[in-house]
């Protein structure tokens, strides 16, 4: 099973509005991660997270953890239509030598 | 710029053959993993390698089989594609801790007739 689920599956918004995706995940973790997903290519990483660190921001994106609620969430302040893609969240498991991804949110920015 | 590249963006198999899918990272990274992608259940993990030589199951090894014989390259193996293997298949590559930051290749889309 996921160790990440992502929520909303789907998130359609104008350019210049913010996104908000969530993450929820099940067991103790090491950091999160999200990921970008251009359609039909690889992933690419935006941000990691660590579990003692509550909050970070890289350009335009703010990531918060809440280890507490085993929940993470992923901003996208004044959105452009690059901003198009899939966002997947990523933990590493019990053990800790794997990542497992959420299914994702596809994210539409409208000109 | 870290690169990992795979063999081939688009490949077409017949049910009963064997498929090789090629992956090489020129970052020096000793891990390396082969995921399958499909719509609706995300990234699955196929097999990892921590170094040459060794390799892990992942969630779905099922009908996979992994190489490494050198660091940079890892090839996942299809011994005898079948149709339910059709799929997008990532690679990626990190180092250190198997948890850090993955840079994934650009992905090879099969189609198993």
């Amino acid at each position: 099973s996921q160790q990440g689920e992502e929520d909303p599956q789907a998130l359609s918004i104008q350019e210049g509005e913010n996104a908000t995706m969530n993450c929820s995940y099940k067991t103790s973790i090491n950091n999160l991660q999200w990921y970008r997903q251009n359609s039909g290519r690889g992933l690419v990483h935006l941000i990691l997270i660590r579990s003692n660190e509550r909050e970070k921001h890289s350009g335009r994106l703010r990531v918060t953890l809440d280890t507490s609620k085993k929940s993470s969430s992923l901003l996208i302040t004044a959105s452009r239509a690059a901003d198009t893609a899939s966002y997947f969240c990523a933990t590493d498991n019990n053990a800790g030598n794997m990542l497992t991804f959420g299914g994702g949110t596809r994210l539409m920015v409208k000109p | 710029d870290v690169k990992v590249t795979q063999s081939s963006r688009y490949l077409v198999k017949r049910t009963g053959e064997k498929v090789f899918l090629e992956c090489v990272q020129d970052m020096d990274h000793e891990n390396m993993f082969w995921y399958r992608q499909d719509p609706g259940l995300g990234l699955r993990l196929i097999y990892f390698s921590y170094d040459v030589k060794m390799k892990e199951k992942g969630d779905i090894p099922e009908g996979y089989s992994v190489s490494r014989e050198k660091k940079e390259r890892f090839s996942l193996i299809l011994e005898s594609a079948s149709t339910n293997q059709t799929s997008m298949y990532l690679c990626a590559s990190s180092r250190g801790r198997a948890y850090n930051e993955q840079f994934f290749g650009p992905g090879t889309r099969l189609t198993v007739l």
